[in-house]
């Protein structure tokens, strides 16, 4: 099955920084990458995704990119303010008979420090 | 937008007892419910995916006698845990999607405390 690992499993940054969390995947049948946004003890919160068509897609201050070749996609984070303190998870849907199946990275707790 | 509602929000419940966690798609139909448990500071991991009007397909290593998933509407999707002991405690969430473009709503989570 598919394997989604990602890098790093903490992030520190000063406000205003940028902040990028890496992942790869294994399966390359897999075209949806989204990139969650947890906050303790709430659902996850769609912040960005990604299909296996593009390259590379932005959205105000956060963008994704993504290398199918060497199977991983990144999530930019340009300005970094507090409120984006939070973990980070990035998933992959793999193809075939387990189409829509998310499997998720293990999380970046990600603390933006005013 | 989708909105998916998934009931109670936090259950304590005694050890050897059943519990049992509803998740509703409130304005789309749910071709397929997925349903994840969260250990403290770890990542979600699928127990089992759930298709309307069929059995659910369990990953590995989750017991299909223990953790009971009923799919019985495109709107209902249900998960029992039977004979629950303390290392069942856990965070359960559950996640429905449509057929396309591909979206996944989350449920808001169960906080499930076995004592």
């Amino acid at each position: 099955g598919e394997n989604v690992e990602q890098h790093p499993s903490t992030l520190s940054v000063q406000e205003g920084d940028s902040a990028v969390i890496k992942c790869t995947y294994s399966d390359s049948a897999s075209n949806y990458f989204p990139w969650y946004k947890q906050e303790l003890g709430k659902r996850p919160q769609l912040i960005i995704d990604i299909r296996s068509n593009v390259g590379e897609k932005k959205d105000q201050r956060i963008a994704v990119t993504l290398n199918k070749t060497a199977k991983h996609f990144s999530l930019h984070i340009t300005e970094t303010q507090p409120e984006d303190s939070a973990v980070y998870f990035c998933a992959a849907t793999p193809g075939g008979t387990s189409y829509g199946k998310l499997t998720f990275g293990q999380g970046t707790i990600l603390t933006v420090h005013p | 937008g989708a909105v998916v509602s998934q009931h109670p929000s936090r259950v304590i419940c005694k050890s050897g007892t059943s519990v049992k966690i509803e998740c509703r798609s409130l304005d789309f139909q749910a071709t397929t419910m997925f349903w994840y448990r969260q250990f403290p500071k770890q990542s979600l991991m699928l127990m089992a995916t759930s298709n309307e009007g069929s059995k659910a397909t369990y990953e590995q290593g989750v017991e299909k006698d223990k953790f009971l998933i009923n799919h019985a509407s495109l709107t209902l999707s249900t998960l029992t845990v039977t004979s629950a002991h303390p290392e069942d405690s856990s965070f359960y969430i559950c996640s429905a999607t449509d057929s396309a473009p591909i979206g996944y709503t989350f449920g808001s989570g169960t906080r499930l405390t076995v004592v």
